[in-house]
C-alpha cells in the first residue's frame, strides 16, 4: 500500500534537548512539506523540499532543521533553539504538478516536558 | 498571508446543509479543501484550479471565484460522519505550496 508513514506517533522530550521527527513516502512524490499545527489552529508551515538535496524555509522555519537526502524521506529536527515545541507535526507530500494536491501522513504530537 | 474561513464553527442537525468560505487577499492559483477529525491527519476533498477544473470528493461540491478570490465549500444533507474541522489550503503562485486557513468546526447532532 502506498502512503506516508511517521514516526513516533508521540513523542516526548525534555527542555534542551534535540529531537528528530522521521518522515517517510513511498507514492513516488518529489515534493514534501513539514507541518506545524497547534490546538485550534491551522497548519503552519516549517519547510518545504521540492526536489532531492534541495529544501526551503517555510513561514516558520527557526528552531527547526531539515534534510533531504533520499527522495522517499524528508527528516525534521527540533532543535534546542525552538522556544515553543509542543505541537502536532503533519508531514505532507505531494507530485510535481500544481494540479495536484497534498497527502498528509499520520502526524507526530510532541511534548517538551 | 492566511486566508480567511468563515463561520468559524457551525452545528448542524443530520440532513441539514452547510457552507463554508475561504476567502483570500492575494490572487488564487488553487484553493485545496481538506477535512481533519480530531487527533488525526487532514484528508483531501476537493481541488479547484484556476480556470474551473475541479477535481475530488463526488458528493461534496465547491465552487471557486477568481475575481472574488473565494471559494465555498457546500455540504448537502450532512452526515454524522461529516463532524470535523474543514480546511482551505490555498496556492497563490502554482507552485504548490499552501497556506491554510484556521479552520471550521463544523459538528453534526443527530
Amino acid at each position: 500500500d502506498g502512503g506516508i508513514t511517521q514516526s513516533p506517533k508521540y513523542l516526548f522530550r525534555k527542555e534542551g534537548q534535540n529531537v528528530t521527527l522521521s518522515c517517510e513516502q513511498n507514492l513516488n512524490h518529489d515534493a514534501m512539506y513539514w507541518y506545524r499545527q497547534d490546538p485550534g489552529q491551522g497548519l503552519r508551515l516549517i519547510y518545504y523540499s521540492q526536489i532531492v538535496n534541495d529544501f526551503q524555509k517555510g513561514d516558520i522555519a527557526e528552531g527547526y532543521s531539515v534534510s533531504r537526502e533520499k527522495k522517499e524521506s524528508f527528516p525534521l529536527t527540533v532543535t534546542s533553539a525552538q522556544k515553543n515545541p509542543t505541537a502536532f507535526y503533519l508531514c505532507a507530500s505531494s507530485l510535481p504538478s500544481s494540479t495536484d494536491t497534498q497527502y498528509f501522513g499520520p502526524g507526530t504530537r510532541l511534548t517538551v516536558l | 498571508q492566511q486566508p480567511v474561513q468563515s463561520p468559524q464553527a457551525v452545528i448542524l442537525r443530520e440532513g441539514e446543509d452547510a457552507v463554508i468560505n475561504c476567502s483570500s487577499s492575494k490572487a488564487l492559483y488553487s484553493v485545496h479543501w481538506y477535512r481533519q477529525k480530531h487527533g488525526e491527519a487532514p484528508v483531501f476533498l476537493m481541488i479547484l484550479l484556476k480556470g474551473g477544473e475541479q477535481k475530488g470528493h463526488e458528493k461534496i461540491s465547491a465552487s471557486f471565484n477568481e475575481k472574488k478570490q473565494q471559494s465555498s465549500l457546500y455540504l448537502t444533507a450532512s452526515q454524522l460522519s461529516y463532524s470535523g474541522t474543514y480546511f482551505c489550503g490555498t496556492d497563490n503562485f502554482g507552485n504548490e505550496k499552501l497556506t491554510f486557513g484556521t479552520g471550521t468546526r463544523l459538528t453534526i447532532i443527530p
